[in-house]
């Protein structure tokens, strides 16, 4: 399996722009987290979805951030309008089940600049 | 709730030197307690996990954990560091039998010194 994917990489925009980043999970898995990590506030926890269905957004930052799972395979965040405290690497991970001691498989992450 | 407390940052350490990175955590039910690793420049993937069983769980690559239930911790060791042992690691926990989200701490940054 080639693991979670994550696109873009690298993401330079602009302040206002809109930013939407993507996440293919592994196959099979039935959970998907996305999470923020800066120097700041290291790993954060902002939404996960189960089945498709998002379980808890209480990480979300505030109302410019959205995430979508329309079906097993995608997940997006979207950041509209992005600003530059927005700035980290965003990681998507996935996991077979939710809990009961699963391990969670990490993608490679995005690296979000906002100018 | 569950939250889990990595008392050092950043840990420096020579090469071929022993190593521990300390995590305590806090729960009002059981626990499953992971150590993930975060190479430079890649995403956390795990290194070691307790279940069940045996408190001391080791990894493939020479680490060991201890879940010590009465202290509340879950430390990593390794008796010889390697420089391809700089990265960040980070003690998580979830709730035990339950599916619930995975709490991380803030992460340990390991420096090895030649």
């Amino acid at each position: 399996d080639a693991g979670v994917i994550q696109s873009p990489r690298h993401e330079v925009t602009e302040m206002g722009q809109e930013v939407t980043l993507r996440c293919k999970p592994i196959s099979g898995h039935n959970s998907l987290f996305w999470y923020r990590q800066t120097m700041m506030r290291g790993l954060e926890l902002l939404i996960y979805f189960n089945n498709n269905v998002p379980i808890d957004d209480s990480g979300m930052p505030e109302d410019r951030f959205s995430a979508k799972m329309p079906n097993a395979s995608f997940s997006t965040l979207k950041i509209q309008p992005s600003e530059p405290r927005d700035s980290a690497v965003y990681f998507c991970a996935s996991s077979n089940i939710m809990g009961f001691g699963e391990t969670q498989y990490f993608g490679p992450g995005t690296r979000l600049l906002v100018l | 709730a569950q939250s889990v407390t990595q008392l050092d940052s950043q840990v420096p350490v020579f090469e071929e030197a022993p190593v521990e990175l300390r995590c305590n955590y806090s729960s009002s039910v059981s626990v499953y307690l992971f150590w993930y690793v975060q190479y430079p420049n890649q995403g956390l993937q795990l290194l070691l996990k307790y279940l069940s069983g045996s408190t001391l769980v080791e990894s493939i690559n020479g680490f060991e954990a201890e879940f010590n239930k009465s202290q509340t911790s879950f430390h990593l060791r390794k008796p010889s560091v390697h420089i391809s042992d700089t990265a960040e690691y980070f003690c998580a926990v979830s709730a035990l039998n339950r599916d619930d989200k995975i709490i991380f701490g803030k992460g340990t940054r390991l420096h090895i010194l030649p």
